[in-house]
Formats: structure tokens, C-alpha cells, sequence
């Protein structure tokens, strides 16, 4: 069972432009964390939102968090070629186990 | 610091093989994990442990043991290999639970002939 389902799965834009990624859910997690995975390599943790509508910004990525804490949104401005990598959400359903979404797969072409 | 190291980088084996994942980390982490991820399916969680001499399953256990008998050490163990283990294998260590920030090893990738 998939509870947190993200979108697109593919995305593929050029660079400069604006893109949006969604992490939904029918669950309300306590935390919600975004990981980014490059090919051949293990994830790693972009950023982690807890409060319902947080919103935080890494850089040209802004991260936010539903006010229910279901959902969560990854916004990226002016994308560039190192942005490009498998992007991964991952709730806390309890304090030892992290649902993962199955990804988004992010291509910025120069 | 190396962070966490896993062993071997690739494996290939034959249906009813056994063979033991390493992995081992050296940030005195309390929470260690392994996860294995399919395409489209995103890591999916098989045992992790709070600590020394502590384990549990977790959503897709079958098929795998593990043990814990140091802070630093959490072998994964595929007792009978199938087809359906066909995967890259992920360990993971934390500071003390699933809500921290997860430090993962390069990955295993392992085929079952």
C-alpha cells in the first residue's frame, strides 16, 4: 500500500524554468522530510517540515507543508542542470518507521 | 568520518543462495535501518534497530534476517534467495528514530538468478 503518493513521476523541463512536486497523502504525519537521490548513490536529506503550513526555502527550493499535514509541495525556481536527480518524500508514520513516496525523476536540460 | 559503508557494491546469485549484506557506520548512531527499492516503489522498509541487541520488522520483512550485536555493525541476511529479491539494497543509520535526519550507505545492487 502507497500512502504517500508523489507527482509527477517524470519530469523532464528546461533550464530556467519553474517546477512544482507534489507529496500527498491520505495520512497526517508528524514530519514529512524530502531526500534527493543521484544515480548510483544512497538519498540525501534536502530538508524535514513538522508544523502544519511551514514553509522553508533551501536556496532556490522552497519547501512547504500542508496545514493538515497530509500533503507537502517542493517548488523550484529557475531550475539548473544540478538540480536533476530522483527526488523523494518520506513521512514519519511513527517514531521508527518512514513512509517513502516512489519519487520524482527531475531532468533539467541545459 | 566514512558515514555508512555497505558491502558489496553488486552481488549476483542463484535461486536458493544465501549471503550476507554488510553494513556498518561510525557515527554512534542508535537507529539503523534497510530498505530495499524497486522501481516505481520507492524504499520499502525490511528491519531496522533502535539499538544494540534491538530489532524489528518491518513492512516487508519475509525472506530476511538481521541482527544487531554492535552499535556500529547491522548485516542484512537473505537466507534462500529468489527472483523476487532482485533489488538495490539501502542501509540507513540515524541518531535515535525514523524522524531524524537518515544517513544512507551507496547501495547494494543485488540480482537473483
Amino acid at each position: 500500500t502507497q500512502l504517500l503518493e508523489q507527482s509527477p513521476q517524470f519530469l523532464s523541463i528546461q533550464e530556467g524554468e519553474n517546477l512544482t512536486v507534489y507529496c500527498n497523502s491520505s495520512s497526517v504525519f508528524s514530519s514529512l522530510q524530502w531526500y534527493r537521490q543521484e544515480p548510483g548513490e544512497g538519498p540525501v536529506l534536502l530538508v524535514t517540515v513538522v508544523t502544519g503550513g511551514e514553509v522553508k526555502k533551501l536556496k532556490r527550493l522552497t519547501f512547504q507543508f500542508g496545514d493538515a499535514r497530509k500533503d507537502s509541495s517542493l517548488h523550484i525556481t529557475a531550475a539548473q542542470p544540478g538540480d536533476t536527480g530522483l527526488y523523494l518524500c518520506a513521512g514519519a508514520k511513527s517514531n521508527y518507521q518512514l513512509i517513502w513516496g516512489a519519487g520524482t525523476k527531475l531532468i533539467i536540460k541545459p | 568520518n566514512a558515514g555508512v559503508t555497505q558491502t558489496p557494491k553488486f552481488q549476483v546469485l542463484k535461486t536458493g543462495q544465501s549471503m550476507t549484506l554488510q553494513c556498518a557506520q561510525d557515527m554512534n548512531h542508535e537507529y539503523m535501518s534497510w530498505y530495499r527499492q524497486d522501481p516505481g516503489m520507492g524504499l520499502r522498509l525490511i528491519h531496522y534497530s533502535v539499538g544494540a541487541g534491538i530489532t524489528d520488522q518491518g513492512e516487508v520483512p519475509n525472506g530476511y534476517n538481521v541482527s544487531r550485536s554492535t552499535t556500529e555493525d547491522f548485516p542484512l541476511r537473505l537466507l534462500s534467495a529468489a527472483p523476487s529479491q532482485t533489488s538495490v539494497y539501502f542501509c540507513a543509520s540515524s541518531w535515535t528514530s525514523g524522524k531524524d535526519t537518515q544517513y544512507f550507505g551507496p547501495g547494494t545492487r543485488l540480482t537473483v538468478l
